[in-house]
């Protein structure tokens, strides 16, 4: 079955970097993009970014631009947010979550990763 | 960027109706269309509808999305109580080359 796995949240002081992952499993993996989703304690949800196969393929929030990077590793079914220059209102669950592309987005999420931005 | 706007808050009786809405513009809503999410207390969001308004596998019948211009909406007939969450729309917003989402409604069902 189709499974996102995100790993590497954990607590880092602000201007620090951090590196999430998305590992993916049960569907042909370098067919889809991924989305990232975050999502601030007691918040909504706030799209942060997706990629797709082709690596200049991918977009971002302007709230992250120039500060948070997305690369994958078709070899490994996984998808990377480099997340640098971190700041306490990038505080968030991290979800990933699949993209058909053909318009159908959204359609599998992981449970989330818990990255807590603080000194 | 300018997200999609969502009631906070909609309450409805056991068994009735609740329609959620979502506005947008014609960058987004109006020309993409709209994905709604249903999220429960501690859970991963869930799709609901996708944004030409088709339910996934598995969705129940009593959900069903429309549009009419800039605005999208979730119609849930015959509320039950598992019905109570928080709902997102979301959409392409062209001119940003971005996804946007609305700031989400709290469904109660009394």
């Amino acid at each position: 079955q189709v499974q996102l796995v995100e790993s590497g949240g954990g607590v880092v002081q602000p201007g620090r970097s951090l590196r999430l992952s998305c590992a993916a499993s049960g569907f042909s993996f370098s067919s889809y993009g991924i989305h990232w989703v975050r999502q601030a304690p007691g918040k909504g949800l706030e799209w942060v970014a997706v990629l797709w196969n082709a690596a200049n393929d991918k977009y971002s929030a302007d709230s992250v631009k120039g500060r948070f990077t997305t690369s994958r590793d078709n070899s490994k079914n996984t998808v990377y947010l480099q997340m640098n220059s971190l700041r306490a209102e990038d505080t968030a669950v991290y979800y990933c979550a699949r993209d058909h592309g053909n318009d159908y987005e959204f359609d599998y999420w992981g449970q989330g990763t818990l990255v807590t931005v603080s000194s | 960027q300018a997200g999609l706007t969502q009631p906070p808050s909609v309450s409805k009786g056991l068994r009735q109706t609740a329609t959620l809405t979502c506005t947008g513009n014609s960058n987004n809503v109006g020309n993409e269309g709209a994905v709604w999410l249903q999220q429960h207390q501690g859970h991963p969001p869930k799709l609901l509808s996708d944004r030409n308004n088709n339910r996934p596998s598995g969705i129940s019948e009593r959900l069903s999305a429309s549009r009419s211009g800039i605005t999208a909406s979730l119609t849930i007939t015959g509320l039950q109580p598992e019905d109570e969450a928080d709902y997102y729309c979301s959409a392409w917003d062209s001119s940003l080359s971005a996804w946007v989402f609305g700031g989400g409604t709290k469904l109660t069902v009394l």
